[in-house]
């Protein structure tokens, strides 16, 4: 299977940016998902990004992809305590017939006021 | 629309009961897929159904049982649990089941075995 590595925790003040980063092993093309999970709800499809992309930009989300270094972060921008949740990256399995996820264990987002 | 609707959104039950879980989803997609997740750790895949038939099963127990009655629907009937199957259960769907092919999730059903 695949390996997707994430940092666990992360903490920022109201109206800073907040940065998520994650690092994947698929050396093949493959889309690149992020997901919000928010205290005993499901997930969120916040953004995906192809591998053959560099950035893609939605709002207050900009995904940026380093290809070279299989390294991919979340950045939002003004960050607010509505954003506190948890946060996966996933992969896709781009070898598999199916669209098998691959997620990384979560960053804990805190947002402090 | 991105709609995945799950019910019921909280269940206790006892291990010699017997519920079900239900997932619904109205986009057309032909693929559905049931996700366990323990608290503190990231969804694990448990079945995947492609075009009404069950196409992966991660080597779940027999006393998790998936049905997929139509191409909206999808079932998890549950039979003689033990307290370590308590974890939020997730629903997901997809246009199609290739890699391009965005999974879109529901909000979970909390469950509590006895």
């Amino acid at each position: 299977g695949e390996d997707v590595e994430q940092s666990l925790f992360l903490s920022v003040r109201e109206g800073d940016s907040s940065v998520i980063n994650c690092t994947y092993t698929d050396s093949s093309s493959t889309y690149l998902y992020w997901y919000k999970q928010e205290p005993g709800a499901g997930l969120q499809l916040l953004t995906y990004i192809f591998s053959n992309m560099d950035m893609k930009q939605d709002q207050r989300l900009t995904v940026l992809l380093n290809k070279k270094d299989k390294h991919l972060s979340l950045r939002i921008a003004d960050t607010q305590t509505g954003d506190s949740a948890i946060y996966f990256c996933a992969e896709i399995d781009r070898g598999s017939t199916l669209g098998r996820l691959y997620f990384g264990r979560g960053t804990q987002l805190t947002v402090w006021p | 629309d991105t709609e995945v609707t799950q019910t019921p959104k909280h269940l206790v039950m006892g291990m010699t009961n017997k519920k079900s879980l239900k997932c619904e989803q109205h986009m057309g997609h032909r693929a559905m897929y049931w996700y366990k997740q323990k608290a503190k750790k990231p969804p694990e895949l448990m079945f995947v159904y492609s075009y009404e038939k069950l196409s992966i099963n991660e080597s779940v127990p027999s006393r998790f049982s998936p049905e997929c009655p139509n191409s909206s629907l999808l079932n998890l009937h549950l039979h003689a649990l033990q307290p370590e199957d308590s974890a939020l259960y997730l629903c997901a769907s997809s246009q199609d089941d290739g890699p391009a092919d965005t999974q879109y999730f529901g909000p979970g059903t909390r469950l509590t075995v006895l």
